[in-house]
């Protein structure tokens, strides 16, 4: 399984931009990103994924680097609901296995 | 549409009892899947069930967890005897394909 690389905490303001990095530096050619979030006291809710390209959703955009050592997941406009652990999951092509780390905690300041 | 239902949402009970979860994933959903929570950590899959047979299940402590699916719907997840360690939040996650698992609410359990 790739490792990944992502801060303990961040914080952000409502209705700002935030960018949240992950480096996997050891993902392979054919793994999807994906990231999820889990709000307190709920389960994991999925957020986006790709591959290769840049992605968008109703909830967020998924920049990936050229080299795919490392992606961004981008939330246009903070709210208080966005409050969460999010997690960076590099999966293996064809598998559904989530491999989770510790993720990262953000924090949306009012 | 209905969401991953689980119950008992919170349970306790003593060292070498023993629990059972249960979950109902979304309908039409192939693939079920069971996790353990530990405080401060990710979830760590138990098992993953496609239809009603097991796709892995390298990771479940078999002497004393055990999981069904029956009919290829419901789950249940056993734990027996309960040790200390086991105080967690049990997730329960289904999906129709392989890029998306959609997430029940859990079950705490605490060991005492």
């Amino acid at each position: 399984d790739a490792k990944t690389t992502q801060p303990n905490s961040m914080e952000s303001n409502e209705e700002e931009p935030v960018h949240l990095p992950c480096n996997h530096s050891t993902i392979s050619g054919t793994d999807y990103i994906h990231w999820y979030r889990q709000l307190p006291s709920q389960g994991p809710e999925y957020v986006i994924h790709g591959l290769t390209s840049n992605v968008n959703n109703r909830m967020a955009s998924l920049a990936i680097a050229e080299d795919r050592k490392s992606s961004t997941l981008i939330l246009h406009r903070a709210t208080l609901r966005d409050a969460a652990v999010y997690y960076c999951i590099p999966v293996e092509g064809g598998s559904e296995k989530l491999v989770f780390g510790k993720g990262m905690k953000l924090t949306v300041n009012p | 549409e209905a969401g991953v239902a689980q119950s008992p949402r919170y349970k306790i009970i003593e060292k070498r009892q023993s629990v059972a979860f249960w979950c109902n994933p979304i309908s039409g959903h192939a693939t079920l899947y069971w996790y353990q929570q530990i405080l401060g950590q990710g979830p760590k899959l138990l098992i993953q069930f496609q239809n009603n047979g097991v796709v892995d299940d390298s990771q479940l402590p078999k002497d004393r967890f055990s999981a069904e699916r029956l009919k290829g719907v419901d789950s249940t997840l056993k734990i027996q005897p309960a040790k200390l360690e086991d105080s967690a939040v049990y997730l329960c996650a289904s999906s129709p394909s392989r890029y998306e698992q959609y997430f029940g609410p859990g079950t705490r359990l605490t060991v005492t």
